[in-house]
Formats: C-alpha cells, structure tokens, sequence
C-alpha cells in the first residue's frame, strides 16, 4: 500500500531539548510538506521541499529545521528555538504539476502530536 | 494574500438531516479548490479538487459546488459517520505548490 507514515504518534520535549519528527513516503511523490495544525486555526505551512537536496521555509519557518537526503524522506526538527512546540505535526506529499487543471492535491500523513512538559 | 473563511464553524445534524457547508476565499487567480475530511487525531483525507465556477463533483453523500468566490460542501442524508472536521484549501495561480487553508467546520450528525 502507497502512503506516508509519521512517526511517532507520540512525542514528549522537555525545555530546551531539540526533537525530530520523522516522515517517509512510498508514493514516489517529488513534493512533501510539513504543516503545524493549532486549536482553531488552518493549517500551516513551516517548510516544504519539492526536489531532493532542497528545501524552502514556508510561514512559520522560525524554531525549526529540515533535511531532505532522500526522495522518500522528509524529517523536520523541533529545536530549543521554537517557544510554543505544542502542538499536531503534519506532513504531506505532493506531485508538482504546472498548467491549467493541474491543482496541487497534497495528500497527508497521521500526524504527530508533540506535547513539551 | 489568498484567504479562506468557512462557515459556519460548527454544524449539528440529525441523521437524514442534508445541509451545506460555505468556504469563501480570496486568491489572485484560482488554480485549484480543495476539500478534506479529518477525523479527530488524523490527517487529513483528500476529497475533491475543483478548478473552475459551474463545476460540480460527487463522492457518496458528499458534493462540492464552486462559484467565483466560493464553494459549497453538500451533504445529502448525513449519517453519523459523516461527523468530522472538513477543511477547504484554495491553490493560487501562480503557485506550484502553496495551498491556502481554512479553519474548517466541524460536522456532527447525530443518530
């Protein structure tokens, strides 16, 4: 079965610790994403990454970081500078298309709840 | 900026009960209109993509309708597993990858 995993479900951060949430996915998709979802607010976008070895930040870049060594991989880390980590972590791929009736249909992993104690 | 308001944010039905859900967006040169379904916990499932005002698509119980300035979600008969946040998210012309969301509206539908 194609799709993107995240793991873990899961992640407890003490002050100051950095954290990584990993994302992989079999969908052979060149595009992916990682989304930062809050109580009452859309979705939104701290980097994406639509070749490997290249990656960009998106609104809410600050407090984070991003590797992307392989196509299937796309790990973001949470660092001591980001001071309101709490929150649903989501990530996302997609095949970039240009052209009319080309829409960029992202499609979603399950999420990772990071909670800092 | 591109923006996308739903409404309303929170809708209640009874079982069989059809109703609509509003996404109005602002974009500056609409490529494409998305919709989701997310159930608590999870990511979120893709549903549809419409491009263009007059298009309609259909999935189940489930029809989403695009004007100009903003689409509908239809949802005819709802039955309790139809409960669930749905999210719309508007694509602008000139991006190849940036997707604009709303907050969404989270559908309950009681048995």
């Amino acid at each position: 079965d194609g799709g993107i995993t995240q793991s873990p479900k899961y992640l407890f951060r003490k002050e100051g610790q950095n954290v990584t949430l990993s994302c992989e996915q079999n969908l052979n998709h060149d595009a992916m994403y990682w989304y930062r979802q809050d109580p009452g607010q859309g979705l939104r976008l701290i980097y994406y990454s639509q070749i490997v070895n290249d990656f960009q930040k998106g609104d809410i870049a600050e407090g984070y970081s991003v590797s992307r060594e392989k196509k299937e991989s796309f790990p973001l880390t949470v660092t001591s500078a980001q001071k309101n980590p709490t929150a649903f972590y989501l990530c996302a791929s997609s095949i970039p298309r240009s052209g009319l009736k080309m829409g960029n249909e992202q499609f979603f992993g399950p999420g990772t709840r990071l909670t800092v104690l | 900026e591109d923006q996308v308001t739903q409404s309303p944010e929170a809708l209640r039905l009874q079982e069989g009960e059809s109703s609509s859900l509003n996404c109005s967006y602002t974009v500056s040169g609409l490529r494409g209109l998305f919709w989701y379904r997310q159930d608590p916990g999870k990511g979120p499932e893709f549903l549809f993509t419409l491009y263009s005002a007059g298009e309609e698509k259909e999935k189940e119980r489930l029809k989403a309708t695009l004007t100009k300035k903003e689409s509908f979600l239809h949802i005819t008969a709802p039955k309790p597993e139809d409960s669930a946040t749905y999210l719309c998210a508007v694509q602008a012309g000139g991006s190849n990858y940036k997707l604009t969301f709303g907050k969404g509206t989270l559908l309950t539908v009681n048995p």
